[in-house]
């Protein structure tokens, strides 16, 4: 199984900040393939990013993905209000799909 | 517009057999661009992958449900189905069925539903 770490588990920032979100994996992701999805409260999770860089459709370019191998990193450039939100990496390289335990990133 | 909603009893007791279904509206179950699976979150806590088939194959599922789980496609209904037996106290989460890319891979959930709360209890 691979286990995804994400950190900090808390990030707090003021809107227009940018905030960076760590995704570490236990083994190499297998092609890159890495999710990450912001959950609002008491909402669904959505996709943002796929493929470690693809921004799903709708994302605004504020957000971007990079990493591979083991390190994988989300980026907001700048915060908006409606960022301030739980975030979620996903690898789906391996036959068991995994989670990461997720960032928070709330408003300083 | 493409909606997945989920239902399903939102109250079961220890040994019982949870089945959830999710209708699609707005687009075929039968399409080969997308795969149909479902995720769970335990309160408070992250995500967990369930499963997931493809109308054009077979299902695969999380090692540690397998036993328990079966996943099935209506196409008649244009809606997917979870099964999962001898639930206990683990198994209350909220369920999301969820949609994913079937390109080159299957790669990440595109889709989301407003997910389910199930709680299992005595």
């Amino acid at each position: 199984e691979i286990v995804l770490t994400q950190s900090p588990g808390t990030l707090s920032l003021s809107p227009g900040e940018r905030a960076t979100l760590s995704c570490r994996a236990s083994q190499s992701v297998l092609r890159s393939y890495l999710a990450w999805y912001q959950q609002r409260p008491g909402q669904a999770p959505r996709l943002l990013i796929f493929s470690t860089s693809v921004r799903a459709t709708g994302i605004p370019d504020r957000f971007s993905g990079s990493g591979s191998g083991t390190d994988f990193t989300l980026t907001i450039s700048r915060l908006e209000t409606e960022d301030f939100a739980v975030y979620y990496c996903q690898q789906y390289g391996s036959p068991l799909w995994t989670f990461g335990q997720g960032t928070k990133v709330e408003i300083k | 517009q493409v909606q997945l909603q989920e239902s399903g009893p939102g109250l079961l007791k220890p040994s019982q057999t949870l089945s959830l279904t999710c209708t699609v509206s707005g687009a075929s179950i039968t399409s080969l661009q997308y795969y149909w699976g479902w995720v769970r979150q335990h309160p408070g806590t992250g995500l967990e992958w369930i499963g997931h088939a493809y109308y054009a194959g077979s299902s695969t599922s999380n090692p540690s449900l397998q036993n328990r789980l079966s996943m099935s496609l209506d196409t008649s209904n244009n809606q997917f189905s979870l099964s999962l037996t001898a639930v206990t106290a683990t198994d209350t989460a909220v369920y999301y069925c969820v949609r994913g890319m079937a390109r080159q891979v299957f790669d990440a959930f595109d889709l989301w539903g407003q997910g389910t709360t199930v709680t299992v209890s005595s």
